[in-house]
């Protein structure tokens, strides 16, 4: 079984540029996440969908941060502008539904360097 | 704000010592759950625990939760290189939340031949 992919792996951009990032979770998976983690701590809830909708984005900046999920599949997460401290591992999971105890399969990350 | 914090934060120590690893929160949790997580890989699910006082083995790691379901601890016995990594806990609250996950602040651990 394949598990979650994203694209890139790696991103460097300037600060106040835009990047986007890609998630494509297991298959049946109804709920994907995305986490902020900061080299070395543990991943932050940025935004968690079920299906196309979203269940919790209490930690997203909203000012600069977004994210869809529009045929319930796919996700995308975009900065912009970008700012140095967003330098992190952007790391997007999936689980097949939201319910508590629903383990939680998470994809390679992608390490985005902002300068 | 749930908070977890881990220690100690940083671990480094021959093959075949045993090692210890704390999460401590103020909130109690419905059940906490232990992930590795290795370099430019994405955290992989160790264990779950549910109960308090509930004592979970793996091959050399043993994993407790605390009674009152605040805390935990993962021992590793007679570490071996492949354990290196970032061990993270994590909780998942009391009020619903949609299988949302607090993560604690990490400790990584690395073995030496």
């Amino acid at each position: 079984e394949a598990g979650v992919a994203q694209s890139p792996r790696y991103k460097i951009i300037e600060k106040r540029q835009s990047v986007a990032f890609w998630c494509n979770p297991i298959s049946g998976h109804a709920t994907l996440y995305w986490y902020q983690q900061i080299l070395g701590q543990g991943p932050k809830l940025l935004i968690q969908f079920q299906n196309n909708g979203v269940v919790d984005d209490s930690q997203l900046p909203k000012d600069r941060f977004s994210a869809e999920r529009l045929k319930g599949v796919d996700s995308t997460l975009k900065i912009q502008p970008a700012k140095l401290e967003d330098s992190a591992v952007y790391l997007c999971a999936s689980s097949f539904n939201f319910y508590q105890g629903n383990e939680q399969f998470f994809g390679p990350g992608t390490r985005l360097t902002v300068l | 704000t749930q908070l977890l914090e881990q220690s100690p934060q940083f671990l480094s120590i021959q093959e075949g010592e045993n090692l210890t690893v704390y999460c401590n929160s103020s909130s109690v949790f419905s059940s906490l759950q232990w992930y590795r997580q290795e370099p430019g890989e994405g955290p992989v699910l160790l264990v779950t625990v549910v109960t308090g006082g509930e004592v979970k083995k793996l091959k050399r790691l043993t994993f407790q939760f605390g009674d009152a379901r605040k805390d935990s601890s993962l021992h590793i016995t007679a570490a071996q290189p492949g354990d290196t990594g970032l061990y993270l806990c994590a909780g998942a609250g009391l009020t619903g939340g949609g299988n949302k996950l607090t993560f604690g602040t990490g400790t990584q651990l690395k073995v030496e031949l």
